[in-house]
């Protein structure tokens, strides 16, 4: 069974500085892996997908890294902003599936960017 | 744009009503999901659908249903037989092909049951 998990749970900063997210998940046979930013009461914002055959994706501040073999995948925030506080969220898509097209989602780490 | 829409943002209902959950999407995707998502943990697929009038049970299906009898709709209906159905419902949508399989959440419906 896939299960995926992310450290830390809860995360406080101050503006400006650079930091790391981490997601693992058990099973390597993944198709892809998504990272998500969700605002309070608010649906989930695609951030980065990284498929499996790629080792990283960026977009402006944000660099997501992929390693199957060892189950692991970073998000990296650079030089991060008040605006960026939020859950941070990784799901994967299993590739062993009966049927259909089941992801399994960590419980996120909440970020709070200070001032 | 493109995008998914749910309606509506905040449903209160009694115990005991069958409620339904609105999710539509103009995205052209031939796969669609309803999430769930209690506080401190992350999203629990309830139902998914690759394709119209067919769809699939997910880890916590007990108390729900759902019809796909349009590409761009899925609604949710909770059941009385759901015993805490209080929570977000979130629904999302992706292709059903290929390699990449991104998918795209709509805003998120709070359901609260007294």
């Amino acid at each position: 069974k896939q299960e995926v998990t992310q450290i830390p749970a809860a995360l406080s900063v101050p503006e400006g500085e650079n930091l790391v997210l981490n997601c693992s998940f058990t099973d390597s046979a993944i198709y892809n892996l998504q990272w998500f930013r969700q605002d309070p009461g608010k649906g989930l914002t695609s951030l980065l997908l990284i498929q499996s055959s790629q080792r990283e994706q960026t977009s402006g501040r944000l660099n997501a890294s992929l390693d199957k073999s060892s189950g692991r995948s970073t998000l990296y925030i650079a030089a991060s902003q008040p605006g960026d506080s939020a859950t941070y969220l990784c799901a994967v898509k299993r590739r062993r599936d009966n049927y259909g097209q089941n992801f399994v989602f960590g419980p996120g780490t909440r970020l709070s960017v200070l001032p | 744009d493109g995008g998914i829409t749910q309606s509506p943002k905040y449903l209160f209902r009694k115990e005991g009503q069958n409620v339904t959950l609105s999710c539509e999407q103009n995205l052209n995707h031939d796969a669609m999901y309803w999430y769930r998502q209690d506080p401190g943990q992350g999203l629990r697929l309830i139902y998914y659908s690759q394709i119209v009038n067919d769809f699939q049970k997910g880890d916590i299906a007990e108390g729900y249903s759902v019809s796909r009898e349009k590409k761009e709709s899925f609604p949710l209906t909770v059941t009385s037989a759901q015993k805490n159905p209080t929570a977000f419902y979130l629904c999302a949508s992706s292709i059903s092909s290929g390699s990449s399989y991104e998918q795209y959440f709509g805003p998120g419906t709070r359901l609260t049951v007294t």
